[in-house]
């Protein structure tokens, strides 16, 4: 079945830690998404990807890194400098980045700083 | 100012009750969706919906893009339909970027 798989589901990590989220899609789309997303609240984009090595800054990137070295595959780095890091983080693709085209999400990622 | 409201923000409904969740954004847009969000946290989209009326089984969409308003109806709930639905837009100003709504939280009890 085609879709997207992050990995792991959930995570803990110690205050001063980098964590590597991991997301794959298999759908062939271009563009790929990163979500963040607190209790109660609705989701705020980190980074985006349309193609291959090229992503851009959504509204909140400050604290988090990407890489998008191949289509499949679009991993967020959540770093130290990420001052209230506790989410659930869930990861999009889309055909194309723009326009008439519709999200497809994985089932998320919950990290927990302890 | 809010760019993208939901409301009510929160909804508790019986089974077979039917209702209508409204999202009202504040400039024109390029797209806009609605998803489902889960108790697990899977959001599912229901509709692709930037003008227009659509319908799927229990569930339709009214988007009228000249009022900046958006309207998801839900006939004969269903406990499953619980969870959080939200509305997310993308301006005409602001391509690439869905931004989502908070969200209208929907319990619904047999």
């Amino acid at each position: 079945d085609g879709g997207i798989t992050q990995s792991p589901k959930y995570l803990f990590r110690k205050e001063g830690q980098n964590v590597t989220l991991s997301c794959e899609q298999n759908l062939n789309h271009d563009a790929m998404y990163w979500y963040r997303q607190d209790p109660g609240q609705g989701l705020r984009l980190i980074y985006y990807s349309q193609i291959v090595n090229d992503f851009q800054k959504g509204d909140i990137a400050e604290g988090y890194s990407v890489s998008r070295e191949k289509k499949e595959s679009f991993p967020l780095t959540v770093t130290s400098a990420q001052k209230n890091p506790t989410a659930f983080y869930l990861c999009a693709s889309s055909e194309q980045g723009s326009g008439a085209n519709v999200l497809t999400f994985g089932a998320g990622s919950r990290l927990t700083v302890l | 100012g809010i760019q993208v409201e939901q409301s009510p923000p929160d909804l508790i409904l019986q089974e077979g009750a039917n209702s209508t969740l409204r999202c009202n954004f504040s400039d024109s847009v390029n797209n806009l969706q609605w998803f489902h969000q889960n108790p697990w946290g899977q959001l599912i989209n229901l509709f692709y919906i930037p003008s227009g009326t659509k319908q799927n089984g229990r569930l339709s969409a009214t988007t009228v893009a000249t009022e900046r308003y958006s309207l998801l109806y839900i006939s004969s709930s269903q406990t499953t339909d619980s969870g959080v639905y939200f509305c997310a837009v993308e301006f005409s100003y602001n391509t690439d970027k869905l931004i989502f709504g908070t969200g209208t939280r929907l319990q619904v009890f047999p």
